[in-house]
Formats: C-alpha cells, structure tokens, sequence
C-alpha cells in the first residue's frame, strides 16, 4: 500500500472549517483513499473514503485532486469533540486485500 | 449497540502471565482483524480472519499470540507468558467483503497492562 504523508499537528478555531491535507503521491490506480480518526482512548472512527470523486457524508467531505497525488479532509464547521488524530490510509480494495496501514496522522486541536 | 465490541476493556497482569482478549464483530461481517496500538503510533496490523480462515499473520505475531475465530463470529487473541513489551491497546475490526467497498469498524479495543 502506498504510503501517505500528514502534518504532525493542526489548530483550528470551533466553527470553522478544518482541512487536514494528505499527500499520497505513490498512489497506484486501484488505491482507495481512507480516513479515520481516533479521539483520545478510543477506537479508530470511520469517517469517509473515496477513489478518485469527490465525497461528501454527514461527517466530512474527502476532496481528491485530478491527479490523485493528494487530497484534503474537510469538517465544515469543527467542534471541540472533533478534537482527536486524524489517519489518511491508501489501500487496495479488492481479493485479499487485507490491513490498514497507519502512519502517525495528524492531531487536530480544536480551540475555542 | 450492533457496533464491534471488545472485552475486557482493560486488563492488567503480570510478567509471564497468559491473558485472553475477546472481540465480537459487527453481525454477518466476515472478516475479522485485530492491530495493536502503542503509546504514540498508529494501530500496527497483527492478523485477520476471513470467517474461519486465518488468512494473514504479521511478523508482529510472536509464538506466544495466538488467535482463533472458530465459528466465523467472535474471536480470541491469547498472549501466553506476557512480557512488558506487550503492554498496548488491542484493538479489533470487523468488515463485509459482501457489497460495496470493504470497510473495516472498529471497536474501543482492550487495553493491556503487563507490570
């Protein structure tokens, strides 16, 4: 799987938009993109993945560029509870395609 | 609550003794993965399960682990002889190979303290 880069550490005040960016530039053509996040103690949390379109849930929205080489984790209007690490993971989906591999992820504070 | 669930939530032993984790997957997902988690990294993959079938072991895996899922529904990892390396979070996953693209759900993992 490919490997992802992500800053170590983010702010962001409560009510705005967060954007947690993911370089993922060895990315190969059948690699979804993934996101998790992790709030202190507690399981790793789904939030959204996506190919090579745009994704929007209730949680978040995944914005992939044309080239596939990066992409962008948008919450649109942060609270404090989204306070916690966030992973972005490529992965081969399909056959026996099996683990997540997780780097260190991005810690996102959200202030008041 | 039909999400993944673990038991215990933690666990405190002692060196050289044997400790067993159970996970219960979300209903009628076929796969089944465990990752450990140390202070400050992200979960490393240990093994997953295709119903019954362990498909994949990683060299994380020492002797002493062990897992097992034998009906395809809940599972088991055993740590024989802890040592205090093996102080971590357990953590298990659960994901459908069935429609749409696989998604693994965790749950909130078992916390395991070797003094």
């Amino acid at each position: 799987d490919a490997k992802t880069t992500q800053p170590p550490s983010m702010d962001c005040a409560e009510g705005r938009a967060a954007n947690l960016p993911c370089n993922h530039s060895t990315i190969s053509g059948n690699e979804y993109v993934y996101w998790y996040r992790q709030i202190h103690s507690q399981g790793p949390q789904y939030i959204i993945h996506g190919l090579k379109n745009n994704e929007t849930n209730e949680m978040a929205s995944l914005i992939i560029t044309e080239d596939r080489k990066s992409s962008t984790l948008i919450l649109p209007h942060a609270t404090l509870r989204d306070t916690a690490v966030y992973y972005c993971i490529v992965r081969v989906v399909g056959g026996t395609a099996s683990k997540l591999t997780f780097g260190t992820g991005t810690r996102l504070q959200v202030t008041l | 609550d039909t999400g993944v669930s673990q038991n215990p939530r933690h666990k405190i032993t002692k060196r050289g003794q044997n400790v067993t984790f159970r996970c219960d997957p979300i209903s009628e997902h076929n796969r089944l993965y465990w990752y450990r988690q140390t202070l400050g990294q992200g979960p490393e993959f240990l093994t997953y399960f295709q119903n019954e079938a362990q498909l994949e072991k990683s060299r994380l895996l020492s002797d002493r682990f062990s897992a097992e899922r034998p009906k395809g529904s809940f599972s088991t990892l055993e740590i024989q002889r802890t040592e205090q390396g093996d102080s971590a979070m357990y953590l298990c996953a659960s994901s459908s190979t069935g429609t749409g693209v696989e998604t693994q759900y965790f749950g909130p993992g078992t916390r395991l303290l070797v003094l």
